[in-house]
C-alpha cells in the first residue's frame, strides 16, 4: 500500500540536543512538507520542498534544518537553537501540481525533558 | 492577518442535527480548498475537496464563495462519530504550492 511513514511515533530530547525525525513516501509525489501543531492550535509550515535537492522555509523555519536528497525522503532536524521545541510534527506530501491535496503521516510527538 | 481564519467553536449539537462551519481566507488568488478532518492526537485526513461549483458526498456538502472569499461546510444528520476537528484549507503561495490550514473547528456530537 502507498503511504506516508514518519518515525519514531514519541520522541524524547533532553535539552540541547538535535533530533532528526523520519519522513518516507512511496507516492512518488514530487512535494513534501513539515508542519508543527501545539496544542489547541492550527498547523504552521516549517519546511517544504518541490523537488529534490530544494527546500524552501516556510512561515516558522528558525531553529529547524532539511534535506532533500531521495524523492521519498524529507528528514527533519530539530536543533538546539529551537528554543521551543516540544509539539507534534507532521509530515505531508502531495503531487505538488496546483489542485493535489495533501496526504499526512501519523506524526511525531517531541517532548523535550 | 491569518491566511485561513476559522471558528474555534467547540460546536455542540445533538445527533440528527445540521451543523454549518464557515471558513475564510486572505489570499483572493488562492486556487484549491479543501477540508480535512483530524480526531484527536491524529494526524489530519482528507474530507473532501471543494470546488467552485460545490461538491456533495453523501451527509456532506461544501461550497466555496470566491466573491467573498470563504469556504463553507455543511454536515447534515450528525453522528457520534462525526466528532472531531474540521481544518479548512487552502492552496496558495507564489507557484499555488504552500497549503495554509485554519485553526480548526471542533464539533461534539452528543446523543
Amino acid at each position: 500500500d502507498g503511504g506516508i511513514t514518519q518515525s519514531p511515533k514519541y520522541l524524547f530530547r533532553k535539552e540541547g540536543q538535535n533530533v532528526t525525525l523520519s519522513c518516507e513516501q512511496n507516492l512518488n509525489h514530487d512535494a513534501m512538507y513539515w508542519y508543527r501543531q501545539d496544542p489547541g492550535q492550527g498547523l504552521r509550515l516549517i519546511y517544504y520542498s518541490q523537488i529534490v535537492n530544494d527546500f524552501q522555509k516556510g512561515d516558522i523555519a528558525e531553529g529547524y534544518s532539511v534535506s532533500r536528497e531521495k524523492k521519498e525522503s524529507f528528514p527533519l532536524t530539530v536543533t538546539s537553537a529551537q528554543k521551543n521545541p516540544t509539539a507534534f510534527y507532521l509530515c505531508a506530501s502531495s503531487r505538488g501540481q496546483g489542485a493535489a491535496e495533501a496526504f499526512f503521516g501519523q506524526g511525531t510527538r517531541l517532548t523535550v525533558v | 492577518r491569518k491566511e485561513v481564519e476559522q471558528d474555534p467553536g467547540p460546536f455542540n449539537v445533538p445527533e440528527g442535527a445540521t451543523v454549518a462551519f464557515n471558513c475564510t481566507y486572505s489570499n483572493s488568488a488562492s486556487q484549491s480548498f479543501f477540508w480535512y478532518r483530524q480526531d484527536c492526537r491524529k494526524e489530519p485526513k482528507l474530507l473532501m475537496s471543494v470546488y467552485s461549483s460545490g461538491n456533495e458526498d453523501g451527509r456532506f456538502t461544501a461550497q466555496l464563495n470566491r466573491a467573498s472569499q470563504y469556504i463553507s461546510l455543511l454536515i447534515r444528520d450528525s453522528k457520534l462519530s462525526d466528532s472531531a476537528t474540521y481544518l479548512c484549507v487552502v492552496l496558495s503561495g507564489y507557484n499555488f504550492n504552500k497549503f495554509y490550514f485554519g485553526s480548526g473547528t471542533k464539533l461534539n456530537v452528543k446523543p
